[in-house]
Formats: structure tokens, sequence, C-alpha cells
């Protein structure tokens, strides 16, 4: 079946745009995370949902990135006015539940910021 | 705060012998432990996942240990192969102080199977 996909797989955006990355999850999947991973560095854990709970979002860098899943699958994540600090590969992944532990990712986005 | 250590050298070994890769954690009670594999520009594979209550676990060439007092996992590859030269994540799910959800990762080991 279809594992998670991502779109785009790679953005270069200016300093100060807005961008949008998107994650399509394994259906039926109701957990949903947003990582980060700058180079040669470990996953940075952003947020996560879980059904139709609100989302965590106590690992969101600042108030310049957000998050929704609408419908409980697609999810995307925004960051408003990039900075050069925000260039890293954005990873989302899926699990059956919230408490099942392995999580399924999807292949990144690279974000570049100019 | 909550912390995992994997070596950040790169582990050389040849084709044929068994890798053993090292994962430490402090401030950390975690109902599980889980092992990615993770190959260059991809998203994380999930390999293996062991409970608190579980010694060993195993799953064709690979073999995971979780010691809840030492703190330490051990993820073994048997016979390994070139093909298995890539960087492994150890991942931790747990809870922060204030009750958040925080899935955690190491930074991996690079480990490089040599023909």
């Amino acid at each position: 079946g279809a594992g998670v996909s991502q779109s785009p797989s790679n953005k270069v955006t200016e300093k100060g745009k807005d961008v949008e990355l998107r994650c399509d999850p394994i259906s039926g999947h109701t957990a949903l995370y947003w990582y980060r991973q700058s180079l040669g560095q470990g996953l940075e854990f952003l947020i996560y949902f879980q059904g139709n709970s609100a989302p965590d979002k106590s690992g969101l860098p600042s108030d310049r990135f957000s998050a929704e899943r609408t419908g409980g699958s697609v999810s995307t994540l925004t960051i408003q006015r990039t900075q050069q600090e925000d260039s890293a590969v954005y990873l989302c992944a899926s699990s059956p539940g919230l408490t099942t532990g392995e999580q399924y990712f999807g292949p990144g986005t690279r974000l570049t910021v100019t | 705060s909550q912390k995992i250590e994997q070596n950040s050298e790169a582990l050389n070994i040849q084709e044929g012998k068994t890798a053993t890769l090292t994962c430490n954690y402090t401030n950390y009670s975690p109902a599980y432990l889980q092992w990615y594999r993770q190959d260059p520009g991809r998203g994380p594979v999930f390999l293996l996942l062991i409970r608190e209550n579980e010694k060993e676990k195993r799953k064709e060439r690979l073999k995971v240990t979780f010691d809840t007092t030492l703190k330490q996992s051990l993820f073994h590859i048997t016979a390994s192969q070139p093909a298995d030269s890539a960087t492994y994540l150890c991942a931790l799910d747990g809870f922060s102080s204030g009750g958040s959800y925080i899935p955690t990762f190491g930074r991996g080991t690079s480990l490089i199977v040599h023909p």
C-alpha cells in the first residue's frame, strides 16, 4: 500500500517568505508527527496530532511555525517569515495510534532559505 | 532533561562480522524503545521495537536488548553486509514533566560495512 508522502520534495525560498509543507499520512493512521532534521543533527520533534484531539505544539521552535490537520488526514506545516536557520529537512511520520510505537516516515521536504 | 546518547563516531566493520551499536539514555522511564535505519536523503525506516518488560527481541539478522537498570539498549546486526551500511537511530517514547508526549530520537550512529 501507499506510504507517507510529502510535498514538495525540495523548496527554495527567500528569507521572509511564508512556506507550506504538506504531508499525506498512511490511510487509517490516527497519529501524525512533524520533525525537523538539520545537517548532521538528530530529529527534532515539532508537533504531533492524535485523531481529532488538539495538537501538542510543545516542540514548535517559535510562533512562526504552525500546523493543521484537516479531516484527521492530510497535514500542513506552515512557516511564516522564514529565516535562514529554518533551512533543514522536514519529516512527517504517521502511526496507527499514539502509543503503538512504530512510526512510518515520509521522504521529507528539504527546505532551503536563501 | 531527557537525553539519548548514541556513539557519534562511525562504526567500521568487515563484512560477515557482527555490528553492535549502543544507545544510552538518562532521565527517562520509557515504555518502549525503537531502532530505525536511515539512508542518506531518506526518512527513517522502522526496524524493531522492544518494550520495557522485554529483555531481548530478534528479527532475522537483527537483535535488540533493553536493560532498564543500565538504561541502555544494544542493537546487533549479525553476518553484516555492505547493504547494512546506514545510520541507525535509537528512539524513545516518553512524556515531559508537564505531561506532554515527546517522541525523542538519538542523533544516530553511522555503520559502514566493508566488503
